[in-house]
């Protein structure tokens, strides 16, 4: 079974520039989670989808960050403008439903903002 | 006050130890326990979980949950240098009908086994 891709796993951007994420979830997952982990922190919800639904989002930072899921499957999330502060690796999970199933992680995406 | 601490270590141990992890929380509400692994520059995984007070068991590992007390636990025996790893705790209240679990994460413990 594959696991959860993420793409890239490295970016470097200034400040103030714009970035992308993407992430392919497990096949059938129809949850999928995009976390926030800042080095020495655990991981922070951003967002939660289901299916193409969002059903979490109130630590989303709207005026910045942006996420989509189309048709269910891939999700991006997107930083524009970024802030020295965004600096992370954002980590995309799946699971089978919310309910009490088990997330798989992918490796995730370090940002440095410089 | 964070509604999940951990202590983030470093904790080194000598290979064969035993090793205790431990997190505590200040939201009673909370009903399921997880551990996560994370190795460096990698996702976390999924290592125990657990429902409410009591004790499990996998393998080398065990999880403790003392609801009483807003404590759990995560002991290793017989630890080995492939142990060495952040360890993340985890916990969510009990969804009701149509909600949706929210994990909230510990910042993890960071431990090397030595061998």
């Amino acid at each position: 079974e594959a696991g959860v891709a993420q793409s890239p796993r490295y970016k470097i951007i200034e400040k103030r520039q714009s970035v992308a994420f993407w992430c392919n979830p497990i096949s059938g997952h129809a949850t999928l989670y995009w976390y926030q982990q800042i080095l020495g922190q655990g991981p922070k919800l951003l967002i939660q989808f289901q299916n193409n639904g969002v059903v979490d989002d109130s630590q989303l930072p709207k005026d910045r960050f942006s996420a989509e899921r189309l048709k269910g499957v891939d999700s991006t999330l997107k930083i524009q403008p970024a802030k020295l502060e965004d600096s992370a690796v954002y980590l995309c999970a799946s699971s089978l439903d919310g309910r009490n199933t088990e997330a798989f992680f992918g490796q995730g995406t370090r940002l440095t903002v410089v | 006050q964070k509604e999940v601490e951990q202590d983030p270590g470093p904790l080194s141990v000598p290979e064969g130890a035993i090793v205790s992890l431990n997190c505590t929380y200040s939201n009673s509400a909370f009903q399921y326990f997880m551990w996560y692994r994370q190795y460096s520059r990698k996702g976390p995984e999924l290592l125990m979980y657990t429902y409410s007070s009591g004790n499990k068991e996998d393998g080398r590992f065990t999880a403790q949950v003392d609801k009483s007390s807003k404590y759990i636990s995560l002991f290793i025996r017989d630890s080995q240098p492939s142990d060495s790893a952040t360890y993340l705790c985890a916990m969510s209240v009990q969804p009701w009908s149509g909600g949706y679990q929210k994990v909230t994460f510990g910042t993890g413990t960071k431990l090397q086994v030595i061998p």
